[in-house]
């Protein structure tokens, strides 16, 4: 079975500070994983995924993140926040047939 | 129009009415989800069609009502609802998989409000 934890449902940065949203996950088959953002009265949009190509992925508006394998983990991180980021933020997981969201992380910016 | 669409985006309704959400996906995708997102709860999977036929129903109530009349479109009927079922209703869409790899793109929902 598959399933997704996102460490923190709100976290706070100042504007040009480093985002850090986590996430773990366990899977019984080699995963694939998903970040998605959603920002109000809106639905959700695709930011990165790991399909196993690079444990490294970029993906859109300057994230990018990190599957490690021995922690479990597919972190999300953005050198520098910037106001336009303040959303909700879901991690998934994939795998035989089934997709799992996580909670979810909601980030504010600080000016 | 482009990506997934989804109408209408608000609806009021009494618990005795019935209605209809529509969702359409103009990316030649074959494989379509309705999901639930009520605040503070994990987005619950609620119906998958895959190639027009329902594949998962997650136990839910027979008030809501899917259809899928073709890889485009997808409705889910609604009647004689419940307060505790407002929320926003999410349809998504993708490449019908095995292994799982293609990512959902979502509509901007339905918000519901049962009175």
């Amino acid at each position: 079975a598959q399933s997704v934890t996102q460490l923190g449902s709100h976290v706070s940065v100042s504007e040009g500070a480093l985002v850090l949203l986590r996430c773990n996950y366990s899977s019984s088959v080699p995963p694939y994983l998903f970040w998605y953002v959603q920002y109000p009265n809106q639905g959700l949009q695709l930011l990165l995924k790991y399909t196993s190509a690079a444990t490294l992925v970029k993906g859109i508006n300057g994230f990018e993140a990190e599957f490690k394998k021995s922690e479990t983990s597919f972190h999300l991180t953005k050198p520098s926040a910037h106001m336009s980021d303040a959303a909700e933020y879901f991690c998934a997981v994939s795998g035989l047939g089934q997709f799992y969201f996580g909670t979810g992380t909601s980030l504010t910016v600080i000016p | 129009e482009t990506g997934v669409t989804q109408t209408p985006r608000h609806l009021v309704m009494g618990m005795t009415n019935k209605k209809s959400l529509k969702c359409e996906q103009h990316l030649g995708h074959n494989a379509m989800y309705w999901y639930k997102q009520s605040a503070k709860k994990p987005l619950e999977l609620m119906f998958v069609y895959s190639l027009e036929e329902r594949v998962e129903n997650n136990s839910v109530p027979s008030r809501f009502s899917p259809e899928c009349p073709n890889s485009s479109h997808l409705f889910l009927h609604l009647h004689t609802l419940q307060p505790e079922d407002s929320a926003l209703y999410l349809c998504a869409s993708s490449q019908a998989q095995r292994d799982s790899s293609y990512e959902q793109y979502f509509g901007p929902g339905t918000r519901l409000t049962v009175t």
